[in-house]
């Protein structure tokens, strides 16, 4: 079964640095998403993509946050100057028509040192 | 917008005995809802959807969740666990008409089964 899959599985970064984070969706979705999970707290949703473009994004992505899907396989999300507080799980997803789930890939565990 | 309530943090329970895990939902508009389950140190694995159709939906690993809409609730439950059910499991609802289906979650249940 196919399946979305994340590079890399643990990152550690000093604060300030700017950091990628890597995602390969499944081939033929169309619909792309980051979440994060901080350490004890829930899954919280970031942002969405669809055609190319943000859809959809939450108030935890502010200007230090971008996304892209630069050869139409991969999805990233760099985030420029990171802060001790982006240490969390991030979790790429995708998805194929619109009321289909989605699927989630194991996550990258992001630590600011 | 919408919201999902887990009311139980954690469920302890004994092997072969029956488990169900609460969610209630809050929402202005019709929404799909979910539950995924996330085993230490994995990502999220769809156990089971509701999207339109029978109420009653029946998923992975022998669980079965029921939709309610005049109480909104959506209770995943399992009628006989095993050790390996131990995990977390989380309840999702996205809304559909306009939305572009971002999950909103709940705080997760920790479900420990004991031997």
């Amino acid at each position: 079964e196919p399946e979305v899959t994340q590079t890399p599985s643990h990152q550690v970064t000093q604060m300030g640095q700017e950091v990628i984070l890597r995602c390969v969706p499944i081939s033929n979705h169309l619909y792309f998403y980051w979440y994060r999970q901080i350490l004890g707290q829930k899954v919280e949703f970031l942002v969405s993509f669809y055609n190319n473009e943000i859809s959809e994004k939450s108030e935890i992505f502010d200007d230090q946050f971008s996304v892209e899907r630069p050869d139409g396989s991969n999805f990233t999300l760099k985030i420029r100057s990171t802060k001790l507080e982006d240490s969390a799980m991030y979790f790429c997803a995708s998805r194929g028509r619109i009321n289909q789930p989605q699927h989630f890939g194991d996550g990258t565990r992001l630590s600011i040192l | 917008a919408q919201s999902v309530t887990q009311l139980d943090s954690q469920v302890p329970v004994f092997e072969e005995a029956p488990v169900e895990l609460r969610c209630n939902y809050s929402s202005s508009v019709s929404v799909y809802l979910f539950w995924y389950v996330q085993y230490p140190n994995q990502g999220l694995q769809l156990l089971l959807k509701y999207l339109s159709g029978s109420t009653l939906v029946k998923g992975i690993n022998g669980f079965e969740a029921e939709f309610n809409k005049s109480q909104t609730s959506f209770h995943l439950r399992k009628p006989s666990v095993h050790i390996s059910d131990t995990a977390e499991y989380f309840c999702a609802v996205s809304g559909y008409g306009g939305s572009q289906g971002n999950l909103i979650f709940g705080k997760g249940t920790k479900l420990s089964v004991k031997p």
